[in-house]
């Protein structure tokens, strides 16, 4: 079946820590790759994303992400993380490539010490 | 988000009623999903829309229809409602067309006692 595994539940950076979030993917063929970001109480914002190219992609609010077809990953970094980027994040897989719908991990919370 | 509006905001109701939540969205997007959001789960599809009338389950679809009679409104409904339905509820619209951008909704909380 098709899955999406973020396999840290939470993870805790100190602020100005560089940051790596996992995000593996089941399936053979290179389907179209998303990185959401909650924060508490909120709908989910739409970091980047992934759909052929270049596989080190960049987003807003200074992320960044990078396909890794041998992996099935899709694993979202930050070189340097503010204590605001303390939410829950979501990697997101459209395996069809057909837009008809988004199978989501089951999301990383990101705590930021100071 | 400006272009998607989801209504209540949150609402309580009794185990058994009948529940109806509605997305309403001004960008003209053709796919309209409803998701729910459960600790430990992430985000799990319900029911999505590909146009007027075109409607397919997802992957958690047992207790829930939906109806879409419009492009703008993509109405969720709870049948019976029972107390594993409480939970946060998104709807999202994308257009393929403009590159598979998927907007999100700020949420519907049910509770369900």
């Amino acid at each position: 079946a098709q899955s999406v595994t973020q396999p840290d539940i939470h993870i805790t950076v100190s602020e100005g820590a560089s940051l790596e979030l996992r995000c593996n993917y089941s399936y053979g063929a290179t389907p179209y790759l998303f990185w959401y970001v909650q924060s508490p109480g909120q709908g989910l914002q739409l970091l980047l994303k992934y759909f052929s190219g270049d596989t080190l992609v960049q987003g807003i609010k200074g992320f960044e992400a990078e396909f890794k077809r041998s992996q099935s990953s899709f694993n979202l970094r930050k070189p340097s993380v503010h204590w605001s980027d303390a939410a829950e994040y979501f990697c997101a897989v459209d395996f069809n490539q057909a837009g008809t719908a988004l199978i989501f991990g089951k999301g990383t919370t990101l705590s930021v010490s100071s | 988000d400006a272009g998607i509006t989801q209504s209540p905001r949150h609402k309580v109701t009794e185990t058994g009623t009948p529940v109806t939540l509605r997305c309403h969205q001004t960008e003209n997007h053709r796919y309209m999903y409803w998701y729910r959001q459960d600790p430990g789960h992430g985000l799990r599809l319900i029911h999505y829309s590909y146009g007027v009338k075109d409607t397919d389950k997802g992957e958690v679809s047992d207790g829930y229809s939906v109806s879409r009679s419009k492009t703008e409104d993509f109405l969720l409904t709870l049948e019976s409602a029972t107390s594993s339905q409480t939970s946060v509820y998104f709807c999202a619209i994308s257009d393929p067309q403009g590159g598979y951008g998927y907007t999100f909704g700020s949420g519907t909380r049910l509770t369900v006692v």
